[in-house]
């Protein structure tokens, strides 16, 4: 049982280019979720999966994309990456029914735009 | 709109002392309360949380909190620190029927030998 796993766990991007964050969860968890932690601002959430089809967005979207591939996997697109994107990313899942619920992270991405 | 502050940004205490960290949030109702640890390089791990019923909630790693209705509060303690305390703590508000998770910007905790 690996939880929650997340690749790559560290990537350097130019400005203006794309890439694909992976996150897989085998807790046959409904909802999972992408969050972005910078200094002194907690964890941010970009958007969420309340399940397989779905996706909302969250507080910071903005030059984001997801996909929900399958109940397992959640992907976090960046189609044109800027500094600002600059960052920790963490990926979670959580059985859904009830927030009370606690969420399960992976261990992070981190991302540097140059 | 519900929303989590966390007073002290940075906390160092001696191994052995007794800790307390801050947490106040916004929020019309009763909400669900969460305690997460952040250790050096890694993710989030789950504390403790409280939903109802008795406000002192006792969490993993010898660590408890007490819900304060009153003072919009729910401070995370431990009567003596050990140096593998040394995270990031962060406090966080859920609601029933909300998927989401409102989090805190969190309290670095600093343990001196």
């Amino acid at each position: 049982n690996a939880g929650v796993t997340q690749t790559p766990k560290f990537q350097v991007l130019k400005t203006g280019q794309s890439m694909t964050l992976q996150c897989a969860q085998d807790m046959n968890h409904n909802s999972m979720y992408w969050y972005r932690q910078d200094p002194g601002m907690g964890l941010r959430l970009i958007y969420y999966s309340a399940s397989e089809g779905t996706t909302d967005k969250g507080e910071v979207p903005n030059g984001y994309n997801v996909s929900r591939l399958n109940k397992r996997e959640f992907s976090l697109r960046l189609e044109s990456a800027a500094p600002s994107q600059t960052s920790v990313y963490f990926c979670a899942s959580r059985a859904s029914g009830n927030s009370y619920n606690e969420q399960f992270f992976g261990p992070g991405t981190r991302l540097t735009v140059l | 709109a519900q929303s989590v502050t966390q007073p002290d940004i940075h906390i160092t205490v001696s191994e052995g002392a007794s800790l307390e960290l801050r947490c106040n949030y916004s929020y019309g109702a009763t909400p669900y309360l969460f305690w997460y640890v952040q250790s050096p390089g890694q993710g989030l791990q789950l504390l403790l949380k409280y939903f109802s019923g008795d406000t002192l909630v006792q969490g993993i790693k010898g660590f408890e909190a007490e819900f304060k209705r009153s003072q919009s509060s729910f401070n995370l303690r431990k009567p003596s620190v050990h140096w593998s305390d040394a995270a990031e703590y962060f406090c966080a508000v859920g609601a029933p029927s909300y998927d989401k998770v409102i989090f805190g910007p969190g309290t670095s905790l600093s343990v001196i030998p």
